[in-house]
């Protein structure tokens, strides 16, 4: 079965300094992964995806993600943080079905604080 | 560009009632998934419609039913409601069930049981 994890509950970094957020997979498969933030009290909003191609994928916001298929890992960074990328983010992967449908499973989400 | 839209916003029921959920997909969408987002936890995948019809479900109970009208819009229906409903529930569209395009999520609706 297709899952991601996500091994931190929160991160803190100072506003200004390089965030990471981190993300491994475990697929049968190639891979399609995705990347959401949820802000208080709304939905999710895309940050970026990886289908195939680069490892190195550029998104929302400033956002980008690597794609490593040596470490399963699929993690989310930003070069320079501000205060308003405070919010709870999200790792999923898409599982397809054999009938080619497919559903989205998520991580358990990362709460990012950006302190100023 | 409207985005997904659902209603209502926020519901407060009972143990034992019966709820109903709107989506209303992002325009040029015609997939719709339904998602439970229980506090503190990720979305977990309700069930998903295409061309009216139910096309991949998750765990779930069958208190837990849908429908997709022509127009592509979609109800989630629970019935005998219990604590453990009490969530988050969000709406996903796509453009077609078996592209690679991305889902797009609604802000959702806050349901209370009590």
């Amino acid at each position: 079965a297709q899952s991601v994890a996500q091994p931190e509950d929160q991160v803190n970094v100072a506003e200004g300094n390089p965030l990471t957020v981190k993300c491994t997979y475990s697929v049968s498969g190639n891979p399609y992964l995705f990347w959401y933030v949820q802000y208080p009290n709304r939905g999710l909003q895309f940050l970026l995806k990886y289908i195939t191609g680069d490892n190195l994928v550029k998104g929302s916001y400033g956002f980008e993600a690597e794609f490593n298929k040596s470490q399963t890992s699929f993690h989310l960074k930003k070069p320079s943080a501000l205060v308003s990328d405070s919010a709870l983010y999200f790792c999923a992967v898409r599982d397809f079905a054999p009938s080619g449908t497919y559903k989205y499973i998520f991580g358990t989400g990362t709460r990012l604080k950006v302190l100023a | 560009d409207a985005g997904v839209t659902q209603s209502p916003t926020h519901l407060i029921k009972t143990r034992g009632q019966q709820v109903t959920l709107r989506c209303s997909p992002k325009s040029g969408h015609d997939t719709v998934s339904w998602y439970q987002q229980a506090l503190g936890q990720g979305p977990q995948f309700i069930f998903q419609y295409y061309e009216e019809e139910e096309r991949q479900r998750g765990n779930f109970p069958d208190r837990f039913s849908g429908h997709q009208y022509p127009n592509y819009s979609s109800e989630l229906n629970v019935n005998a409601l219990l604590l453990g409903d009490s969530a988050l529930y969000l709406c996903a569209s796509t453009r077609r069930v078996l592209s690679y395009n991305e889902q797009f999520f609604g802000p959702g609706t806050r349901l209370t049981v009590l």
